[in-house]
């Protein structure tokens, strides 16, 4: 069965810059799997921040960025805000089935 | 804008169909997937699966393949969701969602289904 990995939490300070990313276990992540990302408030439905490795859409903060690193699909944040506090899940395509991360908490603190 | 709404029964008794229906609205349903995606209270996210408009071809999560239907109403500018044999484990806010070119861009807000008897 082919699982999608994230880091389950992360902490970082405004200001800072941080990456997340979301590995999957049949190999390296391509673009072929048109990795997406959403960001999740508590209460909230998920927010779509990028899609196709790392083409935005027309509300995501120019903060975010998307890129393949190391075998895996890559969310960077650069300059963290108090609001960027969420959680933030990657979306993978596998052919004929869609997988999801299971979620990195990121922290603001 | 496109705006998606869930509804449906918010309580559905074990080994029940949970059917939920969701209305598209400030947009045309042509040319797009329209899919589920659920969220069990405090986990994360699992994808159920999506319909084309165009064809009507259906994608579906393999665990859940042999319960599930989902399926368009045109007339309606509405598309659907059945789960048949529910359990607890299908305790979830349920998320209606826009599927594009590899892409999941427009969400609905979410409704919340228990299985409970």
């Amino acid at each position: 069965q082919t699982v999608v990995t994230q880091e389950p939490s992360l902490t970082v300070s405004p200001g800072e810059t941080v990456t997340l990313t979301c590995a999957s276990s049949t190999g390296a992540v391509t673009s072929g799997y048109y990795p997406n990302w959403f960001q999740q408030k508590p209460g909230q439905a998920p927010r779509p921040l990028l899609y196709s490795t790392s083409d935005k859409h027309s509300w995501t903060p120019a903060r975010f960025s998307g890129s393949l690193l190391g075998g895996k699909a890559a969310l960077t944040l650069s300059g963290v805000q108090p609001e960027d506090e969420a959680d933030y899940y990657c979306l993978l395509y596998y052919g004929d089935t869609v997988l999801i991360g299971g979620g990195t908490k990121l922290t603001v603190l | 804008q496109v705006q998606l709404q869930e509804s449906g029964p918010g309580l559905v008794k074990p080994s029940e169909t949970l059917s939920l229906s969701c209305t598209v609205s400030g947009g045309s349903m042509r040319n797009f997937y329209w899919g589920w995606i659920r969220q069990p209270p405090g986990k994360g996210l699992e994808w159920i699966g999506f319909v084309s408009y165009n064809i009507g071809i259906t994608k579906y999560n393999p665990s859940l393949k042999s319960r599930l239907a989902i399926s368009i109403h045109t007339s309606k500018n509405q598309f659907s969701l059945n789960l048949s044999y529910v359990t607890a484990a299908d305790t979830a806010i349920y998320y209606c969602v826009r599927v594009g070119e590899w892409l999941h861009d427009y969400w609905g807000q979410g409704t919340l289904v228990t299985v409970s008897s």
